[in-house]
């Protein structure tokens, strides 16, 4: 069973640099699909982030792109995402996923990233 | 991009009755790459449907998935307590993808 864990900061101050790893077991992620990140704003709805294979092929949200860096890393199974120069709307649950031509059925659980002072 | 419109925005309804959710794309969305998913509190979505008609792994039958276009519509045909939570559409046929803001089905 395909399993993804966040892991990370969950307050970050403003201007600074949101980092989340996630750790993927049950499959390698080496084998193919794209994985990537999601949000979600407190009440609000989904917004992909961007996603990466595993040769480093990338999708970005061109909303977001300037500030994103995603990467992988084959060895510990796991990729991560860091988004620069954050704001309170950065606030969000960060969910990362596995992506399968566009669609998603493996999520992790979420985690609260709050931009505050 | 491509923005999805669902309404209604809150629909109340009771166990056994039947509900529609509708998903209406600003564009054309190509080869019917929508999807639907659901969302309880706190909890990841979950895919339900893919292909605007193709139910996933494990979703009852009772979900099922029609339209094309930029009109799509879920239909759960008789609602059971635990299909009470936020639904949500997506496109995946144009990048970036996007998702609709959701339609929350409640207890009446």
């Amino acid at each position: 069973q395909v399993q993804l864990q966040e892991s990370g900061p969950g307050l970050v101050k403003p201007s600074e640099t949101l980092s989340l790893t996630c750790a993927v077991s049950g499959y390698s992620i080496s084998s193919g699909y794209s994985w990537g990140w999601i949000r979600q704003p407190p009440g609000k709805g989904l917004e992909w982030i961007g996603s990466i294979n595993h040769i480093g092929s990338i999708y970005y949200n061109p909303s977001l792109k300037s500030r994103v860096t995603l990467s992988v890393d084959t060895s510990k199974n796991q990729f991560s995402l860091k988004l620069s120069s954050v704001t309170a709307a950065d606030t969000a649950v960060y969910f990362c996923a596995r992506r399968d031509n566009g669609l998603v059925a493996y999520w992790g659980q979420g985690t609260l990233v709050t931009v505050s002072s | 991009e491509i923005v999805l419109t669902q309404s209604p925005g809150t629909l109340s309804l009771s166990p056994g009755e039947r509900a529609t959710l509708s998903c209406r794309a600003s564009q054309s969305v190509s080869s019917s790459y929508l999807a639907w998913y659901q969302q309880k509190p706190g909890q990841a979505p979950r895919l339900l449907i893919f292909g605007a008609s193709n139910r996933a792994t494990g979703i009852p039958d009772r979900f099922s998935g029609s339209g094309s276009g930029t009109d799509f519509t879920l239909t759960i045909s008789r609602l059971e307590p635990e299909d009470f939570a936020v639904y949500y559409c997506q496109q995946y046929g144009r990048s970036p993808d996007t998702f609709g803001q959701g339609t929350k089905l409640e207890i009446k």
